[in-house]
């Protein structure tokens, strides 16, 4: 079975700060991805960054990067110099690499302080 | 605008009700989605569709059914409907192989 579980359910950070989201996930597949997705109060969702399983660099989308760690089977998502407007609840999902259904996390709600 | 339309944007019904929610995924997908959002619940997965063929299943009840035709857009129709099944209904639509979904703006469904 496939679980995905972001432990803050709130977080604040001071404007132009790095801030961290934490994710960890527990799959048995060998071949999976792990995404981010940001909701804002409009309810939206956008996708921000995505990672697969076998990819050896962390990748990184301008702001945003993943911190990548398999063995710990962690997924953190890491905003440098927040902006006002990043203020929203952000989800972890997991997936497989060939596509289909993504399972997500409760959700982080992040509010960027002026 | 991501590409996937949804409607209707808003909807208020009564309880016992039965409603049809529309979904058109982006130019060239062939996937689509399902997805419940509610404050309890979080966002579950309810179905996939893939070229009109269900694909996968999810937490998708029985007073719930969804299908998806032959130009590609998708219904999913919420029958003898109850308060809790007020929430916001996701779309989201994928190419073929592709693992990144994209999201429609959502149908808020109030349950009164």
């Amino acid at each position: 079975a496939q679980k995905i579980t972001q432990t803050q359910p709130g977080m604040f950070v001071q404007e132009k700060e790095a801030v961290t989201l934490d994710c960890t996930y527990d799959t048995s597949d060998q071949s999976y991805g792990l995404f981010w997705y940001k909701q804002p109060s409009s309810g939206e969702m956008i996708f921000l960054i995505y990672q697969g399983s076998y990819d050896e660099q962390n990748a990184t989308e301008g702001r945003y990067s993943l911190n990548f760690q398999k063995a710990r089977k962690s997924a953190n998502l890491v905003i440098s110099a927040s902006q006002l407007g990043d203020s929203a609840m952000y989800f972890c999902a997991l997936g497989r690499n060939q596509g289909g259904k993504l399972i997500f996390g409760q959700g982080t709600e992040l509010s960027v302080k002026p | 605008d991501s590409g996937v339309t949804q409607t209707p944007k808003h909807l208020i019904t009564a309880t016992g009700q039965r409603v049809t929610l529309r979904c058109s995924p982006r130019s060239g997908d062939l996937s689509v989605y399902w997805y419940q959002q509610s404050l309890d619940q979080g966002l579950q997965f309810l179905i996939q569709y893939y070229n009109g063929e269900e694909r996968a299943k999810g937490n998708i009840l029985e007073r719930f059914s969804a299908q998806q035709f032959p130009d590609l857009h998708s219904e999913l129709n919420l029958s003898s409907l109850e308060l809790g099944d007020s929430a916001l209904y996701f779309c989201a639509s994928s190419v073929p192989g592709a693992n990144v979904l994209t999201f429609g703006a959502g149908s808020r469904l109030t349950v009164l």
